[in-house]
């Protein structure tokens, strides 16, 4: 299994839809957890961080679940704009060398 | 505010050749980090430094080599460039381990070796 797993998509969806991505992680001693956005050929940058108790940031809302291992990112009022590949990235705990990035999820919002 | 440079941005190596492949950056951050993205892939951490003078190995660093002399430079050497190095290069930095808090990317590196 895959330390840190992610739908690749794409997700296609309409402007102004709700959309949500997971991602799973298996090392349960997993402590930190960050949304990244990569535009196509450029470099990512960071959307979010995600806390225990759940952050929103505007339309963009993230959550925990350590129970299932998973984090979700939540997109309401899908804007053109928010076309994207969105990676997770998970630290292990251990040093700078445990952080893995996911494989991306890629969104397609559509007119 | 320049952020994270890395230079060149595209670039193509017969297999043999050597290229360094440059990073700096203006934030006074101590970490830097290179990765590599392969088409479908998750980054990959080739190496990174903490400091000034101190290196090391990350998940794929064969091939590769680093050095940090001072706190805005981290160059990425390749010697004897393969096929398998083909991939696009990202220098990263961040005030504090990248796992605690945001880095900061360079806009990569497009990497061809033939």
């Amino acid at each position: 299994r895959k330390e840190v797993e992610q739908d690749p998509g794409p997700f296609n969806v309409p402007e102004g839809a709700t959309v949500a991505f997971n991602c799973t992680y298996s090392n349960s001693a997993s402590q930190s957890f960050f949304w990244y956005r990569q535009d196509c050929r450029k470099e990512p940058k960071l959307l979010m961080s995600v806390y225990s108790s759940g952050n929103e940031d505007g339309r963009f809302t993230a959550q925990l679940n350590r129970a299932s291992q998973y984090i979700s990112l939540l997109i309401r009022d899908s804007k053109l704009s928010d076309s994207a590949t969105y990676l997770c990235v998970v630290n292990r705990a251990g040093g700078y060398q445990k952080v893995t990035f996911g494989t991306g999820t890629k969104l397609q919002v559509i007119p | 505010n320049a952020g994270v440079t890395q230079t060149p941005k595209f670039r193509i190596l017969k297999i043999g050749q050597s290229m360094t492949l440059q990073c700096a950056q203006d934030m006074n951050h101590n970490y830097m980090y290179w990765y590599r993205q392969d088409p479908g892939m998750g980054l990959k951490l080739i190496y990174y430094s903490v400091g000034a003078g101190i290196t090391d190995k990350g998940e794929v660093p064969n091939g590769y080599n680093v050095s940090r002399s001072t706190t805005e430079d981290f160059p990425l050497r390749l010697e004897l460039a393969a096929p398998s190095q083909t991939s696009v290069y990202f220098c990263a930095s961040s005030g504090q381990g990248v796992g605690d808090t945001e880095a900061f990317f360079g806009q990569g590196t497009r990497l061809t070796v033939v």
